[in-house]
């Protein structure tokens, strides 16, 4: 059973306008959520990450969002650029898990058009 | 300084060979993880270690060892490889209690 769900395959948006990237997941020992990107023929690059005792956490462009009631997170992309679009992963981890590994989402591919 | 660089990029096997993989960072990271990622199935994890000389089970572990001699290098071995084993390899490491974790760019794998 998925524990990270990230339920859109993918998203196509305009240049300047927000991506708004989702991700649910199903186990509540999970405290602390971080985002990745990867293009195609590179790893996984990390973007941005919230501890569960946060709502929100903003970096620049990126903003990430926790809604641990609902067990959603959300990324936010604002102005989106075309050096944006690759392969969105969301990630957590918690308590029990191996060492501070990662459980990924299946990913999101984020299409940025000029 | 480099990061986490993998060896090799690109390898084709043949079904019953062997190989190993390697893995090196030059962060001094405690923490070290060996992923593989399939079309629509995100990464999971094959094995980790949390330090030198550790090694733990992830989530799929079955047909592949590792070692971790050193604590700049972990090594994933498969014995006797399987068609399944085609994938794309990542390998990353973590410093001491860091949920962020450093990616090297990956070896593809092909069993034929």
């Amino acid at each position: 059973d998925q524990q990270v769900k990230q339920n859109s395959p993918s998203l196509s948006v305009q240049e300047g306008r927000i991506s708004i990237l989702n991700c649910d997941y199903t186990n509540s020992m999970f405290d602390y959520f971080l985002w990745y990107k990867k293009y195609p023929a590179e790893g996984p690059t990390f973007l941005i990450s919230i501890s569960s005792i946060k709502d929100k956490n903003e970096d620049g462009r990126f903003t990430v969002f926790l809604n641990k009631s609902a067990k959603h997170l959300s990324l936010h992309i604002v102005p989106s650029q075309p050096g944006d679009s690759a392969v969105y992963f969301c990630a957590a981890s918690g308590e029990g898990q191996a060492g501070t590994a990662l459980i990924f989402g299946k990913g999101t591919t984020l299409s940025v058009s000029s | 300084n480099a990061g986490v660089t993998q060896t090799p990029k690109f390898r084709v096997l043949k079904t019953g060979q062997s190989m190993t993989l390697l893995c090196a960072q030059d962060m001094n990271h405690e923490y070290m993880y060996w992923y593989r990622q399939d079309p629509g199935m995100g990464l999971r994890l094959i094995h980790y270690s949390v330090g030198e000389g550790t090694t733990a089970k992830g989530e799929v572990p079955d047909g592949y060892n590792v070692s971790r001699l050193k604590k700049q290098n972990f090594l994933l071995g498969l014995e006797s490889a399987a068609p399944s084993q085609t994938s794309v390899y990542f390998c990353a490491s973590s410093a001491w209690g860091s949920g962020e974790q450093y990616f090297g760019p990956g070896t593809r794998l092909t069993v034929t």
